[in-house]
């Protein structure tokens, strides 16, 4: 079975400080993507990456970065988060191409004050 | 880039009765459309897919339709059951950023289905 896992379940933060949200896969898949989930929004892409050291923005890509220094991790980083950003972020990775299944982990809600 | 517009936004049906999602795509070089559905709570998971060279796909009660001229797909599901209640997502995909592209999704759909 298929395992992305995101280390963080529920966090809050202040205005201003730097956050890390981590997600780790477990099959080898080259994609890895984060999403950010708002209610009557959907899933909106924020980056993704389909290799080591490489990345590409999304469609929302202000106020985020991300790294992927290793296959298997993918972290997305708030240099400075701001109240706009408490969502709930989601983390996939599929195998090969985007044409095929999506693997989403649980979900890390954020919360910044 | 690709733009995915999905209606209606909540559905309510009767168990028993069939349901239809229905998704637009601006990008004609979209190839691949799956749709995707989260529970409460739980994480999205992939319930059907249909390719572009293909008008339609069945699996069960689900089927998927792509009308490739008009840009547009639906999911259709018959005889509804209340654990059919759920959020459901549509995507396209997108072609930019490599070879590996990556999936636009609509906004959702929250389907309600009353006992």
């Amino acid at each position: 079975d298929v395992k992305v896992t995101q280390s963080s379940r529920y966090l809050v933060k202040r205005t201003g400080e730097k956050v890390f949200l981590e997600c780790v896969q477990d099959m080898d898949h080259e994609n890895m993507f984060w999403y950010r989930q708002d209610p009557g929004l959907g899933l909106r892409l924020i980056y993704f990456s389909y290799d080591v050291k490489m990345k590409e923005k999304g469609d929302i890509p202000e106020g985020y970065s991300v790294s992927r220094e290793k296959k298997e991790r993918f972290s997305l980083i708030l240099e400075s988060a701001s109240t706009n950003q408490t969502s709930m972020y989601l983390c996939a990775s599929c195998i090969g191409d985007v044409t095929g299944e999506l693997f989403f982990g649980e979900g890390s809600r954020l919360t910044v004050l | 880039g690709e733009n995915v517009e999905q209606h209606p936004s909540t559905l309510s049906v009767q168990e028993g009765d069939s349901a239809v999602i229905k998704c637009t795509y601006s990008d004609s070089a979209s190839n691949y459309f799956p749709w995707y559905k989260q529970e409460l709570g739980k994480r999205p998971q992939l319930i059907i897919d249909i390719r572009s060279n293909v008008g339609e796909k069945k699996d069960q009660r689900i089927a998927v339709t792509l009308n490739k001229t008009a840009k547009h797909f639906s999911l259709h599901i018959t005889e509804t059951q209340p654990e059919d209640s759920a959020v459901y997502f549509c995507a396209a995909s997108d072609l930019r950023g490599g070879s590996q592209g990556n999936l636009i999704f609509g906004k959702g759909t929250k389907l309600s289905v009353k006992p």
